[in-house]
């Protein structure tokens, strides 16, 4: 079965500091890698993804993600934070061979504080 | 351009209540899926459907049920309500290739009293 982890429930970041958002994943076979962002009372926004090629995907605000194989991750980050980047991010994956399910990691509340 | 729409955005329900959840979609996605979101559980998954008259169960079916009759449309009912299924709802779709993001609608806020 396919996993995806966000090992941290918080991450606090002063504005304009880099912000990174860690998430791994467990999968069998070749997975596409998501990233979502959740502003309060609102849907999911889609950030960014990873599908092939270059392991630095670009996204949505500045964001960025990069691909580790050997490490199974796909950390989100940015280098100078705002506090409007404040919300709730999630990390998912999905594998066409697994019904492609698209599995969501816990979520990770940001906090960008003046 | 709607994208994904769901109905109702508040619902309040008895115990032992039956009701469905409506999700419609305008931009004839073959991928529908129905998640709940819980404090600290991220989303999770209840049903899916890769197409018109073809469903599967995800991690969470028990007490749900789905229907995908036409591509635009995939209601997600609840059988008879209990506290536990009080959550957030959410219905996404996206084209069936796995490199595809998913868009998501705006979610229901279901309470079981």
């Amino acid at each position: 079965a396919q996993s995806v982890a966000q090992p941290e429930d918080q991450v606090n970041v002063a504005e304009g500091n880099p912000l990174t958002v860690k998430c791994t994943y467990s999968v069998s076979g070749n997975p596409y890698l998501f990233w979502y962002v959740q502003y309060p009372n609102r849907g999911l926004q889609f950030l960014l993804k990873y599908i092939t090629g270059d392991n630095l995907v670009k996204g949505s605000y500045g964001f960025e993600a990069e691909f580790n194989k050997s490490q199974t991750s796909f950390h989100l980050k940015k280098p100078s934070a705002l506090v409007s980047d404040s919300a709730l991010y999630f990390c998912a994956v999905r594998v066409l061979a697994a019904g492609n399910k698209l599995t969501f990691g816990g979520g990770t509340r940001v906090l960008v504080k003046p | 351009n709607a994208g994904v729409t769901q109905t109702p955005k508040f619902q309040v329900l008895k115990t032992g209540q039956s009701m469905t959840l409506q999700c419609a979609q305008d931009m004839n996605h073959e991928y529908m899926s129905w998640y709940r979101q819980d404090p600290g559980m991220g989303l999770r998954l209840i049903h899916y459907s890769v197409g018109a008259g073809i469903t599967d169960q995800g991690e969470v079916p028990n007490g749900y049920n789905v229907s995908r009759s036409t591509t635009e449309d995939f209601p997600l009912r609840l059988l008879s309500a209990a506290p536990s299924q009080t959550s957030v709802y959410f219905c996404a779709s996206s084209y069936v290739q796995g490199g595809t993001e998913a868009f998501f609608g705006q979610g229901t806020r279901l309470t079981v009293v």
